[in-house]
């Protein structure tokens, strides 16, 4: 089983839908994170999470939001999903623990079409 | 606004060559990480590199990291088919990594 779990892999929304992605990992780390990816454009951060009660927008967190239910779980949520939000979202896990080596650890991402 | 920018974006190179892939970066910084990604997959870590001068190497991939110049490379030697994968620096900065553009390389026989 994957370290860290993405569900859905894909899916196919309509404009002004409100729509969930979520994020599950076995990994027993506290920071998660979650990304989007553009061709092009590289990864970019939209939130990121601490612990459970500590949540921080990123640099394009404008249309989403986030939700930590568990030090385990991390979930992304567009409100009213527009076209231009059409993207691989990522979500990724750091383990503060070790601090001189916070590499990421990436779910095998999420492929979200807003027609 | 830290801004991370790799080059070449686009790099198709004949096995056996060697090339440099660069990470320029715009703020201080003394960890850099390298990741890699595979056509439809998802990322995974090659090298990290938490200091001035840090050196990297694994099979034909060396990382290298100068934080006064900031700047890291990451080096092909003999290239093979197998190591066709898009590539991407990423700079810590207070615990959030910011992510370059990505060099997708393509190895030709």
């Amino acid at each position: 089983d994957a370290d860290v779990t993405q569900t859905p892999r894909n899916r196919i929304t309509k404009t002004g839908k409100r729509i969930m992605l979520e994020c599950s990992q076995t990994k027993g780390h506290d920071r998660m994170y979650w990304y989007r990816q553009d061709p092009g454009l590289g990864l970019q951060l939209i939130y990121y999470s601490f612990d459970v009660k500590d949540i921080n927008k990123g640099e394009i967190s404008d249309g989403y939001s986030v939700s930590r239910q568990a030090q385990a779980k991390f979930s992304l949520s567009l409100e009213s999903a527009i076209p231009n939000q059409t993207a691989l979202y990522f979500c990724a896990t750091s383990d503060l623990r070790v601090s001189a080596n916070e590499k990421l650890f990436f779910g095998s991402g999420t492929q979200l079409s807003v027609l | 606004e830290l801004k991370v920018e790799q080059n070449p974006l686009f790099l198709s190179m004949q096995e056996g060559k060697n090339y440099t892939i660069y990470c320029n970066y715009s703020t201080t910084s003394d960890r850099l990480y390298w990741y890699r990604q595979d056509p439809g997959k998802s990322l995974e870590s090659l090298f990290v590199l938490l200091s001035n001068g840090a050196v990297k190497q694994e099979g034909r991939l060396m990382a290298s990291l100068d934080t006064k110049a900031r700047l890291s490379t990451l080096h092909i030697t003999a290239a093979v088919h197998d190591l066709s994968a898009t590539y991407f620096c990423a700079v810590d900065l207070g615990n959030q990594f910011y992510f370059g553009t990505g060099t997708s390389l393509t190895v030709i026989p």
